[in-house]
């Protein structure tokens, strides 16, 4: 099975740096992806990880270190409107070492940006 | 544009009246899914499909039925829905983006079982 744990809220003022953290036990992983969520909307691709290091992406960055089973999400110049849930899920082979598409999320980081 | 699509957005049935949720992709992604996000308890997978015909259990799947006959269609079905199958779900497709995987969510179906 697979287990993934983050923070369930975190708080932190506009125009900040924030990071999220995300620790996962899994066998055969295959990526880990960080979605983000407003309430009651679908969530969105943020980004996907499967080699150790950091990716970048405008005000987002994700870092994954495979050997110790660890993930963050930087956000940079906080937004109000980056008010929302932060969604880490680890994708995993099948037994048969295909590439499969079980995906197990973690509960998610509910982030409020005050101003 | 690229999209996933999911219908009825909105759904309030009886215990036990047959339902079909649709879902369909425009991006020829090989991989499909459905989730349920519940509170406190996260998104969690019912059913996936890697292909046309290939389909596989996630982590709820009890009293839910898949179907991948095409590969834009990944209906999700409930033979006789229950109260404790009351919640928001989400169909997805995943495949080949040009940073690796990228997934893409449906804009969500709410379901209430009375």
């Amino acid at each position: 099975g697979q287990n993934i744990d983050q923070p369930t809220e975190m708080t932190a003022t506009e125009g900040a740096i924030v990071q999220i953290n995300c620790t996962y036990q899994t066998s055969g992983f295959n990526g880990l992806f960080w979605y983000q969520q407003h309430a009651g909307e679908a969530p969105t691709f943020l980004s996907y990880n499967v080699l150790d290091g950091l990716e970048e992406k405008g005000r987002f960055s994700s870092f994954l270190s495979r050997s110790k089973g660890y993930s963050y999400l930087l956000l940079k110049e906080l937004q109000m409107k980056d008010s929302a849930s932060y969604l880490c899920a680890v994708r995993a082979l099948l037994a048969n070492n295909n590439a499969g598409n079980m995906l197990t999320f973690g509960g998610g980081t509910r982030l409020m940006v005050k101003p | 544009e690229a999209q996933v699509t999911q219908n009825p957005r909105y759904l309030i049935t009886v215990t036990g009246k047959k339902l079909t949720v649709t879902c369909s992709q425009n991006m020829n992604h090989e991989y499909m899914s459905w989730y349920r996000q519940d509170p406190g308890l996260g998104l969690r997978q019912i059913y996936y499909s890697m292909n046309v015909e290939v389909t596989d259990k996630g982590d709820v799947p009890e009293g839910y039925k898949v179907s991948r006959k095409e590969k834009r269609n990944f209906p999700l079905i409930l033979e006789s829905p229950s109260p404790n199958q009351t919640s928001l779900y989400f169909c997805a497709s995943y495949g080949q983006g040009i940073r690796g995987y990228e997934q893409y969510f449906g804009p969500g179906t709410r379901l209430t079982v009375t």
